[in-house]
């Protein structure tokens, strides 16, 4: 899978929104990008995902590059339980066979602290 | 969405016993399932993946001797730490992908905290 680069942190103030951006200069024209969330103590949760258009969902939109070179996670509103890494991640689902396409491999993320 | 459940959540163990953490899919089915291994401050590092029905497949450095997994039905991986040591403390997360919002997500656990003493 392609490399992802995400700032090692960000800090954001509650009920304000948060852009949190990923750059993925090397991405393939078959790689969606990805994001997950992990809460302290927790496993990583799914947030969302796309491949060319922007994309909203419950929980955040995805705001996607023209040249698909970076993304941008969007949280509108950040609530203190939205303090998390987040990771950006590129998968290429064709690239594989069998259920081994759908492993991830994760970065080092980008530490979000929400403060009151 | 999916739920991925993981038991024990937490293990403390003396050095040189076996430990068993199972990984269950509740409410959907998988095939594939996958276990990552996670040290404080770090990031996820996939260990293996385990197939139902077959051999697991063991990442680069990783000791499969050491870490049996058993897939053993459609809804459930168990991964063995053997003659754990202190080394292998660490906090274990399995996944496995589909659900219900698609096949092209993961669904994980909320992970196991080993501590071998």
């Amino acid at each position: 899978d392609a490399k992802t680069t995400q700032p090692n942190s960000m800090e954001s103030n509650e009920e304000e929104p948060v852009h949190l951006p990923c750059n993925h200069s090397t991405i393939s024209g078959t790689d969606y990008i990805h994001w997950y969330r992990q809460l302290p103590s927790q496993g990583p949760e799914y947030v969302i995902h796309g491949l060319t258009s922007n994309v909203n969902n419950r929980m955040a939109s995805l705001a996607i590059a023209e040249d698909r070179k970076s993304s941008t996670l969007i949280l509108h509103r950040a609530t203190l339980r939205d303090a998390a890494v987040y990771y950006c991640i590129l998968r290429d689902p064709l690239l594989f066979s069998g259920g081994s396409n759908y492993k991830l491999t994760f970065g080092k993320g980008t530490l979000l602290t929400v403060n009151p | 969405g999916a739920v991925v459940s993981q038991h024990p959540s937490r293990v403390i163990c003396k050095s040189g016993t076996s430990v068993k953490i199972e990984c269950r899919s509740l409410d959907f089915q998988a095939t594939t399932m996958f276990w990552y291994r996670q040290f404080p401050k770090q990031s996820l590092m996939l260990m293996a993946t385990s197939n139902e029905g077959s051999k697991a497949t063991y990442e680069q450095g990783v000791e499969k001797d050491k870490f049996l997994i058993n897939h053993a039905s459609l809804t459930l991986s168990t991964l063995t730490v053997t003659s754990a040591h202190p080394e292998d403390s660490s906090f274990y997360i399995c996944s496995a992908p589909g659900g219900f919002e698609g096949t092209d997500t993961q669904y994980f656990g909320p992970g196991t905290r080993l501590t071998v003493l």
